[in-house]
């Protein structure tokens, strides 16, 4: 089975910190995706990688950046928490073999005070 | 029960009976559907995917229908029980986006027992 794990379940940071949030993917896949998901407003993408080193933005990347050093590993960093980071953040991967689903991991759900 | 029109955030079924969910979709040429389950606390899981050139897929319990006339997605859960209940995702890929996915902004199914 595919394993996507984030660092922490529950994060909580002040307004002006910078967060690192961290996704491992366990199955070699080639695409990993960052979104943040909010009440009513589904789950928006806001950076994806299609290989090491490689990002794309997505729909909503104001405010944050990503690293993806290794294929396994793709961190979503915000610069400078704003209290409208407060979300739930979800990582996913695909392989991008003739399939276009995706693996989530358990979402990390930050509170910036 | 079913959920009608775009979208319904909320749809309450008693167990036992057949969930009908409702999904709009926005691109005439997106050529990928995959529907998600979410259960409270955790990441969406993949429930069944359809590509554009079929009409019905089947799996177990539920059914997936296209109608790519009226741009409209539909989960079929039969025998709902109450495990059931969680918010459902609908998602597609756009024909140019590569490996993305966009996502509707879900539906809440909760099962009365």
């Amino acid at each position: 089975d595919v394993k996507v794990t984030q660092s922490s379940r529950y994060l909580v940071k002040r307004t002006g910190e910078k967060v690192f949030l961290e996704c491992v993917q366990d199955m070699d896949h080639e695409n990993m995706f960052w979104y943040r998901q909010d009440p009513g407003l589904g789950l928006r993408l806001i950076y994806f990688s299609y290989d090491v080193k490689m990002k794309e933005k997505g729909d909503i990347p104001e405010g944050y950046s990503v690293s993806r050093e290794k294929k396994e590993r793709f961190s979503l960093i915000l610069e400078s928490a704003s209290t409208n980071q407060t979300s739930m953040y979800l990582c996913a991967s695909s392989s991008g073999q003739g399939t276009y689903e995706q693996y989530f991991g358990p979402g990390t759900r930050l509170t910036v005070t | 029960g079913e959920s009608v029109g775009l979208h319904l955030p909320t749809l309450s079924v008693q167990e036992g009976d057949n969930s009908i969910i409702n999904c709009a979709y926005s691109n005439s040429a997106s050529d990928y559907f995959i529907w998600y389950k979410q259960e409270s606390g955790k990441g969406p899981q993949f429930i069944i995917d359809i590509r554009s050139n079929m009409d019905k897929r089947q799996g177990q319990r539920v059914t997936v229908l296209l109608n790519k006339t009226v741009k409209h997605l539909s989960l079929q859960i039969a025998a709902t029980q109450p495990g059931d209940s969680a918010v459902y995702f609908c998602a597609e890929n756009k024909e140019t986006s590569g490996s993305r996915l966009t996502f509707g902004e879900g539906t809440q199914l909760t099962v009365n027992p």
